[in-house]
């Protein structure tokens, strides 16, 4: 079992509606959880990152975070043609910080 | 302020050969960590540095080693290359812990012919 795990997608949504991405994870001690954004031939950007459980808003994007469920999830509202891009969910344990496979996603006009 | 940079962006080397990639954090960041990311693999943790200490180790054989230097700029090495190594290495700053989260350079892409 994969320590990080995402849908791979990819997963196609059209513009203006919400994308929903996915990420379990295996550590229960995890403490920090974030999401990175990589466009093609870039490097990963951070986006998000939560600490609690429950929602946490920033503009289009909101995080959310369910630990007894080992559970994280973004939402992208109002999507748009420059969101497509692979969505990484990152998960620190006590050594490091481990990174899921990413969700491919695409938004088409 | 300046961000993460990562040279040289493109290397090419032979299998058995060694490399040496540098990554210069943003200023004031203490911890460097190193990633390699592969098609097929995904990103791999490969080791930490904080204040010149490797903090943290991931999976890789000793072929792939590392340092930090007192201004924080971090070298990583791997030696005796092999063909599966070909890969974009991606150097993390972080102010103190990755649990702020990480800002990446640009990566070093090796290819190992």
């Amino acid at each position: 079992q994969k320590e990080v795990e995402q849908n791979s997608g990819p997963l196609s949504v059209p513009e203006g509606a919400i994308a929903s991405l996915n990420c379990t994870y295996s550590d229960r001690g995890s403490q920090s959880f974030f999401w990175y954004r990589q466009y093609s031939g870039k490097s990963p950007e951070l986006i998000m990152s939560i600490y609690s459980n429950g929602d946490k808003e920033d503009g289009r994007f909101t995080a959310q975070l369910n630990k007894a469920s080992q559970y994280v999830s973004l939402l992208i509202r109002d999507s748009q043609p420059s969101d497509s891009a692979t969505y990484l969910c990152a998960v620190q344990g006590n050594n490091d910080m481990r990174f899921g496979a990413g969700t491919r996603l695409t938004v088409k006009p | 302020k300046a961000g993460v940079t990562q040279t040289p962006r493109y290397l090419i080397k032979t299998r058995g050969q060694q490399v040496t990639l540098s990554c210069s954090p943003i200023s004031g960041h203490r911890s460097v960590s190193w990633y390699q990311q592969t098609p097929g693999q995904g990103l791999q943790f490969l080791f930490e540095y904080f204040s010149e200490t490797q903090r943290n180790k991931g999976n890789f054989p000793g072929r792939f080693s590392g340092r930090q230097f007192s201004n924080s700029r971090s070298e990583m090495n791997v030696s005796t290359l092999e063909l599966g190594d070909s890969a974009l290495y991606l150097c993390a700053s972080s102010l103190e812990t990755a649990a702020y989260g990480y800002t990446f350079g640009s990566g070093t892409r090796l290819t190992v012919v």
